[in-house]
């Protein structure tokens, strides 16, 4: 769904089980991706990236898939922790964008239930 | 190692002051960018300076805002005559190199306040 204002959407996912986070994307021409975490009070901190060349980039509990086709990045997070509970934010770049700006999506909220 | 540093963390000022912010980027981060993030919402663009030069500027940057990285380390944002409005978290990121695809490390921000 589409954040408006405060209300964030929100993912509420067990302690242990694996979460999954979606964005969709809306520029053909976005060539590099990125997922970063906020945590309250907090400045976004990078998590992982990918290039349009990939599909598929695996880092240390999280996995990031990238759709071309439906212009669709999911954020996989395995044994889900409560330190992974923060609003989760995609972005997307071109290397052809000679201002080299990201575009952000609206973020996702986890949160972990015990 | 050291990440991104902003200064202050956080500033309470009366509408109509000058204040000022300044960011500390990684070491030999080529790249340093401003950005304003309210409540709720993703950061928004404000201007990026690769090295001392100021190669973006986004039209949320009204006249009364203004940036300087005068020795392309530190960058300083200075916002005059402020407004209910500019109530935000002013965030600052660095990167290296020249891509775009090259991650870009935020600090914690200054979450400004006017009363």
């Amino acid at each position: 769904g589409e954040s408006v204002g405060l209300h964030l959407p929100t993912l509420s996912v067990q302690e242990g089980d694996n979460s999954i986070i979606n964005c969709a994307y809306s520029n053909s021409a976005s060539d590099y991706f990125i997922w970063y975490k906020q945590e309250s009070g907090k400045g976004p901190q990078f998590i992982i990236d990918i290039r349009s060349n990939m599909d598929k980039r695996q880092g240390q509990r999280v996995t990031v898939l990238l759709n071309k086709t439906v212009k669709h990045l999911s954020l996989q997070i395995a044994a889900t922790q409560p330190g992974d509970s923060a609003v989760y934010f995609c972005a997307e770049g071109s290397r052809s964008n000679s201002n080299y700006q990201l575009i952000w999506g609206a973020g996702t909220k986890l949160i972990i239930k015990p | 190692d050291t990440g991104v540093s902003q200064d202050p963390r956080h500033k309470i000022t009366k509408r109509g002051q000058n204040v000022t912010f300044r960011c500390d980027p990684i070491s030999e981060h080529n790249r340093l960018y401003w950005y304003r993030q309210t409540l709720g919402q993703g950061p928004e663009f404000l201007t990026y300076f690769q090295n001392e030069a100021q190669l973006e500027k986004s039209r949320l940057l009204s006249d009364r805002f203004s940036a300087e990285r005068p020795k392309g380390s530190f960058s300083t944002l200075e916002i005059q005559r402020t407004e209910q409005g500019d109530s935000a978290m002013y965030l600052c990121a660095s990167s290296p190199g020249t891509g775009i695809d090259q991650p870009q490390h935020f600090g914690d921000g200054t979450r400004l306040s006017i009363l």
